[in-house]
């Protein structure tokens, strides 16, 4: 069955503290992987999309990169606007464009 | 360019009714899809659409269905409410519905089954 795994669940960062977050996941062919954030009471705000082991994308204190079993997603120097819950997804190779998401990690950085 | 927008944004319905929830995608976006949200399961696959054509469904019940319209405009029923339909429904729209690429989400409907 695919998965899709994320940790830590939550996590509490001071303001600059850098961190990451993963995404594991055991699918049967990977067509892309996708990192959203999302904000409560809000819909999934489209990050990054990566293709291929050792693609790695940036944006702002942001960065996602991709191995063949996992995604990491690093904060660099986060700031208080950063916390939010941050979602993985997968997309297949069927062709389809469903995703399967992980339940996200939820991030909380303190000024 | 405006994004997703869902209707209505709140919804109160008590079991056994039936509700109707609407999504026009980014204009120029030809697929949409639709996700539901809970705290237990996270986000899942309900449907997707291309070109007025469901072209895949998640492992939801009959109870749960949709359409497409040729404006790319997408609605989604849900018949014989369940309390346990009470979620967050997500409708994400992209530009060609082919693989890769990007999904763009709306703000959701809120459904509350009391």
């Amino acid at each position: 069955e695919d998965q899709v795994t994320q940790s830590p669940e939550a996590l509490r960062l001071q303001e600059g503290e850098s961190s990451s977050l993963n995404c594991s996941y055991t699918v049967s062919g990977l067509r892309g992987l996708f990192w959203y954030r999302q904000d409560p009471g809000k819909g999934p705000e489209f990050l990054f999309t990566l293709y291929s082991a050792g693609e790695e994308k940036e944006k702002e204190r942001l960065k996602a990169t991709l191995t063949k079993k996992e995604s990491f997603l690093h904060i660099t120097a986060p700031k208080p606007e950063d916390s939010a819950t941050y979602l993985c997804a997968v997309q297949l190779n069927t062709g389809f464009q469903k995703l399967v998401f992980g339940t996200g990690t939820r991030l909380l950085v303190s000024p | 360019k405006a994004g997703v927008t869902q209707t209505p944004r709140y919804l109160i319905k008590t079991r056994g009714q039936q509700v109707t929830l609407s999504c026009s995608p980014i204009s120029g976006h030809r697929s949409v899809s639709w996700y539901q949200q809970t705290p237990g399961q996270g986000l899942q696959f309900l449907f997707e659409y291309f070109s007025e054509t469901q072209r895949n469904k998640g492992n939801f019940p009959g109870r749960f269905s949709g359409r497409q319209f040729s404006n790319s405009r997408s609605e989604m029923n849900v018949s014989t409410l369940e309390l346990g339909d009470s979620a967050l429904y997500l409708c994400a729209s992209s530009a060609w519905g082919g693989q890769g690429d990007t999904q763009y989400f709306g703000p959701g409907t809120r459904l509350t089954v009391l």
